[in-house]
Order: structure tokens, then sequence, then C-alpha cells
């Protein structure tokens, strides 16, 4: 089965400059969601879109921006990268849609391989 | 605010002894428990949420809101169990958006 795609899978940048990373959701998902996870740490919530739409909102920095197409799929624009930025990007995807028989939304998160931006 | 704690950064058992990975949250309202499972190079892959009530690959996990907490157990480990394991959970009020997840517990079961 398809599964969520990221790319680049490993980034290089330099400090100041600008890094742009991609994912493509699960078809049919219309959900996406960013996480950061430095080294030795959990992954943190920084933001998600349903529908194109922002969803939901973390501790994403002032100079990171993202936007899902109408395609779904999903770009994460950094700039002004610190060392501090360092880290794996995760994206996960998932479908928004009621549970059985009348039961709440079901919102499983599939996640994608992560891309290692590192900043030197 | 939710807080999702794994008090436990590293544990390690030999093949064959059971194994438990701890886990404790902080949530107001009625939270859904996740238990997520990263092997080696590999994505991070669902293993359990509480709702489902299920075992996966012997493991099994029960809610328990009087202490907070949401513990994952196996029996018997096995040494494909050796991954890291981040505990998860999902507040009612984010209308199934973000996860927060603990600080991980990497399992290593020796032979």
């Amino acid at each position: 089965a398809a599964g969520v795609i990221q790319s680049p899978r490993h980034l290089i940048k330099e400090k100041r400059e600008t890094a742009t990373l991609k994912c493509y959701p699960i078809p049919r998902h219309d959900t996406v969601y960013w996480y950061q996870q430095g080294p030795g740490q959990d992954p943190q919530f920084l933001i998600s879109f349903y529908e194109k739409m922002q969803s939901d909102k973390g501790s994403i920095p002032d100079r990171f921006s993202a936007q899902q197409f109408s395609d779904y799929h999903s770009e994460l624009n950094m700039s002004s990268l610190e060392l501090g930025d360092s880290a794996l990007y995760f994206c996960a995807s998932s479908l928004r849609r009621r549970g059985a028989q009348g039961g709440g939304p079901s919102y499983e998160q599939y996640f994608g391989p992560g891309t290692r931006l590192t900043v030197t | 605010a939710q807080r999702v704690t794994q008090p436990e950064k590293l544990l390690s058992v030999f093949k064959g002894a059971p194994v438990e990975l701890k886990c404790n949250y902080s949530y107001s309202g009625s939270p859904e428990l996740f238990w997520y499972v990263q092997y080696s190079r590999q994505r991070l892959q669902l293993l359990l949420r509480h709702i489902s009530r299920e075992s996966i690959k012997g493991f099994t996990a029960d809610l328990n809101k009087g202490e907070t907490s949401f513990h994952l157990k196996k029996p018997f480990a096995q040494e494909e169990d050796s991954a890291m394991y981040y505990c998860a959970l999902r507040g009612e009020e984010t209308s199934g958006s973000r996860l927060t997840f603990g600080e991980g517990t990497q399992l290593t079961v020796n032979p």
C-alpha cells in the first residue's frame, strides 16, 4: 500500500539559507501534519492542514510557513535557517471519517520516513 | 495543557522476560492514547490505541484514568521488539489534530 512520501530524505543547508520540505500524503487522505524531532527529543507538533486550510498550529517559528495544495500535498518552507533547526521533520497524513455506527471520528495518523535537515 | 511522560529513556530486558513501558499523562478531559513504535531506520508506526482494546504483536495497553497511565506491556519480550517506543496523546478539543508525544523509551531485548 502507498505510504506517506517525503522529499528530500536528507538536506544540508547553511545558516540563513532557506529550505523547502515536501510531503505527499496517502491517496485520499485530506489532512497533513508536520512534526519536528530534534536530536534525542520527542516529535513536536508544528502545524496541520485539513482540506487545504490550516487546522491547528503548534510551536512553529514565524520563520517557517506551510501550506497544503489542491492535490493535498504539503510543503514546509523554512527561512533564515538556524543551527537549532537541525532536526528530523516528519509529515503524517490522516483521513477524517466518522467512526462506524455513528461513533467518533477516526484520525489515525500515518507517518512518513522524515526529512533529516542539517544546518551548518 | 497536555503532557505525556515516559520516565524510562532506556529499558533493557532479556528475551522471554516480561516488559512494561511506562506512560503517564496529564490532561483535564478525555484523551485518546496511543503507542507508536519506531524500529531502526524506519518510520513511526502506530502500535496500539486505547479505544481499540486490541493486542498487537503481543503488546497490550490499558488506559487507567484514575492513575492517568497507559502502560505498554508484553509478557514475553522478543529480540525483534527492540525499538523506540513513543506514547502519544490526542486531546478531545483538538478535534483529531495534533499528537503530543512522550520522550520515548528505547527498548533493547537481549538474547
